[in-house]
């Protein structure tokens, strides 16, 4: 069974630090993939970033990073000089995909950034 | 691009009432998913279709939770008879090709509060 643990609850930097959330994932299968998503204090949930398995290169969009690595099953997002915008709650997850009935996505409990002025 | 619209986005109902949520995916996408959120357990799938099928309702708590996809572009969960624990963010979903192969775009979600 699959299975996403995001160990820290709540984080507090302040502004213009660089801040990592970590994501620690388990699943069977060689093929899946890993997603992060957002859900501002508005409530909705905003798709970050995809990753598949077999893509273990680090990706960077602006002022966030991702760290994917397969042998310690890490999937770690990185906000480099955090702005006050960037206070959400993030969410790590993952699908196992391929097979017919598992398309589905199963989210950790989420990590709750606050990024004090 | 109009995105996945949910309607109520508030629902206030007493112990023991019907409570329908609706859901109208974004147009094209062959899948739509039903999350609820709550503080205890976070984010749990509760069903989810394929080209208005269902393939996965294992998340579906009990027998009063009931979900429907008459068509590509409406779905509804139903809750009869509703209860306290019920309350919670509701979120529906749609991917163009599944959760693994495409990203999930979510509605802004119903909150409900079962009193």
């Amino acid at each position: 069974a699959q299975k996403v643990t995001q160990a820290q609850t709540e984080i507090s930097v302040v502004e213009k630090e660089d801040v990592t959330l970590d994501c620690v994932y388990e699943t069977r299968d060689t093929t899946y993939y890993l997603f992060w998503y957002k859900q501002p204090p508005s409530g909705e949930l905003v798709f970050l970033i995809r990753r598949n398995s077999f893509d273990e290169q680090n990706e960077i969009s602006g002022r966030y990073s991702w760290n994917f690595q397969k042998s310690t099953s890490s999937f770690n997002f990185t906000i480099t000089a955090s702005q006050v915008v960037d206070s959400a709650v993030y969410f790590c997850a993952l699908s196992e995909g391929l097979a017919f009935g598992n398309e589905k996505l199963t989210f950790g409990t989420g990590t709750r950034l606050t990024i004090i002025p | 691009d109009a995105g996945v619209i949910q309607s109520p986005r508030h629902e206030v109902t007493e112990m023991g009432q019907e409570v329908t949520l609706r859901c109208k995916p974004i147009s094209g996408h062959d899948y739509l998913f039903w999350y609820r959120q709550t503080m205890m357990r976070g984010l749990e799938l509760l069903i989810y279709f394929n080209n208005n099928v269902p393939i996965d309702d294992s998340g579906m708590p009990e027998d009063r939770f009931s979900a429907k996809m008459p068509n590509a572009s409406f779905s509804t969960l139903k809750i009869q008879p509703s209860e306290p624990r019920d309350s919670a963010v509701y979120f529906c979903a749609s991917s163009l090709r599944g959760a693994y192969n495409s990203p999930l775009h979510f509605g802004n979600g119903t909150r409900l509060t079962v009193t």
